[in-house]
């Protein structure tokens, strides 16, 4: 199986700071990999997929990075409805796993 | 525009059963797998198993096989969640998430539905 491993598991910035979550994978996955936005009492929502595409209306403060085993998440200018938790996952290989999830939180 | 729209919230005993359901509106429901993901309190989201309506094709996670039944029904673009006999531990927040079409992650989920187990 895949593990992923997300660091930090919380942080704690400004508005308008640029903010890097990380998400290393046991294994390599090219770039199969999306990440997800969840909100307190809410589904999560699809941000990213394959790695760097944004999806249909995400704001473009949202960008993704990376292939192989390392991949990042970075918000350009945090605001404050950015506070939640985000999830990486891995479609590269069965079983699909996901990360353990970055909280963040605003100052 | 698509939606997914779960059943409500649960209260239920060990040992019950329990069906809840996800109705898929705004697109071809027959023609994307869905899948139910656990989110246990506090904790970080888990694949279930997954459906693919159009033939009812079912694959389960490890962890959830045998404990749990998936399906669907596509004369009512529904798809189900089933426990024979609850268990304490059963207790979690459930999503279900449409599959991409070519790809095997979720770009679209639905509400969730609570289920608390309590004796």
């Amino acid at each position: 199986d895949v593990q992923l491993t997300q660091s930090p598991s919380f942080l704690s910035a400004s508005v308008r700071d640029r903010v890097t979550i990380s998400c290393r994978a046991s294994h390599g996955i090219s770039t199969y990999l999306v990440w997800y936005q969840q909100k307190p009492g809410k589904a999560p929502k699809l941000l990213i997929y394959a790695a760097s595409t944004l999806q249909t209306g995400v704001p473009s403060r949202f960008s993704g990075s990376g292939s192989g085993t390392e991949f990042t998440l970075t918000i350009s200018s945090l605001q404050p409805e950015d506070s939640a938790t985000y999830y990486c996952q891995q479609f590269n290989s069965n079983p699909l796993t996901f990360g353990g999830g970055t909280k963040v939180e605003i100052k | 525009e698509v939606h997914l729209v779960q059943s409500g919230a649960e209260v239920k005993k060990p040992g019950e059963s329990l069906r809840i359901s996800c109705k898929g509106s705004g697109y071809s429901f027959t023609t994307y797998w869905v899948a139910w993901v656990r989110q246990m309190p506090g904790k970080g989201l888990e694949i279930m198993g997954i459906v693919y309506p159009g033939d009812s094709d079912t694959r389960y996670s490890p962890s959830f096989q045998g404990q749990v039944t998936i399906s669907a029904d596509k004369s009512i673009n529904t798809a189900y969640l089933e426990w024979s006999s609850l268990k304490a531990s059963d207790t979690a927040m459930y999503y279900c998430a449409r599959r991409d079409l070519n790809y095997e992650y979720f770009d679209y989920w639905g509400q969730g539905t609570l289920v608390t187990l309590s004796s």
